[in-house]
């Protein structure tokens, strides 16, 4: 069954500090992958996407990687800023189906 | 919100009353979806459009129709809501299909749903 798995479901982190999201999909066949963030009370919206040829992709302070060897992929947010609180979701694609993962709830306190 | 719109933002209603919701969008995308969005589960599609009169189920259809009749307007009705439905309802537009390499969707700004 394709399924979107994201870890850790939520992070608390101090202002100015990294992290690093997770996704592992089992999704098949692959298309594409990519990262969106939902601020609460909004739609998602793009930060990056990432077909089956391409490891890494940046947007500002977001980094992207994906194996699709291991069909993991992170997120890497630099430098963080309280704007950046907000869940951020895995949405793989392939054939026909496209498969969203649950988010992870990432809180940036001053 | 990418000129989608979604009406009524938020809406209560009974268990057993018709509600119909509107997604209008000014991008003149050809394909447009329903997901709900439920905590805990990442964003699941009801029905999608890929044409005007043209729409199909999506992984959670049952208790939910839609219709569209122009290109910018995709409604999603319930025909007798139950308090299963209660949920936030996202629309979302795209160029091209799931299945294209590129099938960026953009998301409408929201409904949220309660059904006593």
């Amino acid at each position: 069954k394709n399924q979107v798995e994201q870890s850790p479901q939520s992070l608390i982190i101090l202002e100015g500090k990294n992290c690093t999201l997770q996704c592992n999909y089992t999704v098949s066949p692959f298309s594409n992958l990519r990262w969106y963030k939902q601020d609460t009370g909004r739609g998602p919206v793009s930060l990056t996407i990432m077909t089956f040829s391409e490891n890494t992709k940046s947007n500002g302070r977001y980094t992207a990687t994906l194996d699709a060897d291991t069909k993991q992929s992170s997120l890497h947010i630099t430098a963080s800023q309280l704007s950046d609180s907000a869940s951020y979701i895995c949405v793989v694609s392939g054939g026909n189906d496209m498969r969203f993962g649950a988010g992870t709830r990432l809180t940036v306190k001053p | 919100d990418a000129g989608i719109t979604q009406s009524p933002r938020h809406k209560v209603t009974e268990t057993g009353t018709p509600v119909t919701l509107r997604c209008h969008q000014t991008e003149n995308h050809r394909y447009m979806y329903w997901y709900r969005q439920d905590p805990g589960h990442g964003l699941r599609l009801i029905h999608y459009s890929y044409g005007v009169k043209d729409t199909d189920k999506g992984e959670v259809s049952d208790g939910y129709s839609v219709s569209r009749s122009k290109t910018e307007d995709f409604l999603l009705t319930l025909e007798s809501a139950t308090s299963s439905q209660t949920s936030v309802y996202f629309c979302a537009i795209s160029l091209i299909g799931t299945s294209g390499d590129y099938n960026e969707q953009f998301f409408g700004p929201g409904t949220r749903l309660t059904v006593l």
